[in-house]
């Protein structure tokens, strides 16, 4: 199957920084990723939809100036946490579809577990 | 919200098959059926979908009902490690996809 990766897989920070996290597919072009956040317990929701050069779609209620994403190029989208709060802490998934894989099938990454202090 | 009913725990002894039913009864003509697994502290796994027609691959069969109201995946011979949760997903083409709550499934020694 499709591969995406993650990175980090974990990271702590303090209360107001920012963090960056990675998403890429590695064997196949992402022209649409997606990025989902879970909390302990609960099951994935879906924060934005991008498309490859273009801005992202936003879910509602998830603040769009907190929660910047790049999608520049077919294999690579970053999510950025401005202003971290210990309530940004949760567990980050990215997926992707494009050309070359099952039509409209979403690949998941591993995630990233933030905690914000 | 979801579009799908699933129970939300089953239990399986080890080699024996899993049976996982999904009800989406308001599915409409273009959606398809879509399962996904996600074990502890790890993103989803696509597991397979379908539209009408019952499908099989190297991880499972999906039995989608004549009328398309329910469906059921089948692990033919479960593993411990076919431990996760278990979602069961309708989406239409490009639409977004909604996770419900899942069916937690334990697979038994």
């Amino acid at each position: 199957g499709a591969v995406v990766s993650q990175h980090p897989s974990r990271v702590i920070c303090k209360s107001g920084t920012s963090v960056k996290i990675e998403c890429r597919s590695l064997d196949f072009q992402a022209t649409t990723m997606f990025w989902y956040r879970q909390f302990p317990k609960k099951s994935l929701m879906l924060m934005a939809t991008s498309n490859e050069g273009s801005k992202a779609t936003y879910e509602q209620g998830v603040e769009k100036d907190k929660f910047l994403i790049n999608h520049a190029s077919l294999t690579l989208s970053t999510l950025t946490v401005t202003s971290a709060h210990p309530e940004d802490s949760s567990f980050y998934i990215c997926s992707g579809t494009g050309p070359g894989v099952i039509t409209d099938t979403q690949y998941f990454g591993p995630g990233t577990r933030l905690t914000v202090l | 919200d979801a579009k799908t009913t699933q129970p939300t725990s089953m239990d399986c002894a080890e080699g024996r098959a899993a049976n996982l039913p999904c009800n989406h009864s308001t599915i409409s003509g273009n959606e398809y059926v879509y399962w996904y697994r996600q074990i502890h502290s790890q993103g989803p796994q696509y597991i397979i979908h379908g539209l009408k027609n019952n499908e099989t691959n190297e991880m499972a069969s999906l039995i989608i009902t004549e009328d398309r109201k329910s469906s059921t995946l089948i692990l033919p011979h479960a593993t411990l490690r076919d431990t996760a949760v278990y979602y069961c997903i309708v989406q239409g083409g490009s639409e977004k996809l909604v996770f419900g709550k899942g069916t937690k499934l334990t697979v038994n020694p």
